[in-house]
């Protein structure tokens, strides 16, 4: 099974400063198709999940800007450009190439 | 709307079984892939398994962690997904959600499952 780790496991950030998450999988996430299945989510506390960046960069729909992912084979990191506080959570990076396999999650506080 | 509602939670003591479904509505349901992750109480997110569609011949995978002991079906006809759970363990405790597509884009809110 893919082994995914993220890096820190929580963070503590000024409302207006960056934030950045790092997930390493232990397998290559590139499929034979040349696309890399790795996504990012944020559970807000007693909500469902919910998907921000699909295929390593994507953005999905309704997602603000500030949000942005990046990295490739087993490398990957989301960056939140100036943090809100409405995007306190909890974030999971997760791989689709296998099993879905979800990281620890990284909680992330103002 | 699109929507994902997931139903059949509850108690339940170790050993017994229990079925949660999963209903859709506002998506072409019989075109996605549907799958249930559970998060135990303060803890991550883990995939259960996933049922594919019926172009994919309705094949079906499943973490370690339950392989034997649950099953996923679907009715398209009805835009329902099913989770079969047997032989329960207090470890299968927590909130259970099903979700769409290749990259989870769709979330219900989830059913409390308490197995005690």
């Amino acid at each position: 099974d893919i082994v995914m780790t993220q890096t820190p496991l929580s963070l503590s950030v000024t409302p207006g400063q960056p934030a950045s998450i790092s997930c390493k999988s232990s397998q290559s996430l590139v499929y034979t198709n040349g696309k890399t299945y790795l996504h990012w989510f944020l559970q807000k506390s007693g909500q469902s999940p919910q998907l921000l960046i699909y295929e390593v960069s994507n953005r999905f729909s309704g997602v603000p800007d500030r949000f942005s992912g990046s990295g490739s084979g087993t490398d990957f990191t989301l960056k939140i450009s100036r943090v809100e506080a409405e995007d306190v959570g909890v974030y999971y990076c997760m791989e689709s190439i296998h099993l879905y396999s979800f990281g620890q999650g990284t909680k992330l506080e103002i | 709307e699109e929507q994902l509602v997931e139903s059949g939670g509850g108690l339940v003591q170790p050993g017994r079984s229990l079925r949660l479904s999963c209903t859709a509505s506002g998506i072409t349901f019989g075109d996605n892939l549907i799958s249930w992750v559970r998060q135990a109480p303060g803890k991550g997110l883990e995939l259960i398994g996933f049922i594919r569609s019926k172009s994919y011949a309705e094949t079906t995978e499943y973490a370690a962690s339950v392989k034997g002991r649950f099953t996923i079906s679907r009715d398209d006809s009805n835009s329902i997904a099913y989770l079969q759970m047997n032989s329960l363990k207090t470890e299968d405790t927590g909130i259970y959600y099903c979700n769409r597509g290749w990259y989870f884009d769709l979330w219900g809110r989830g059913t409390q499952v308490t197995v005690s």
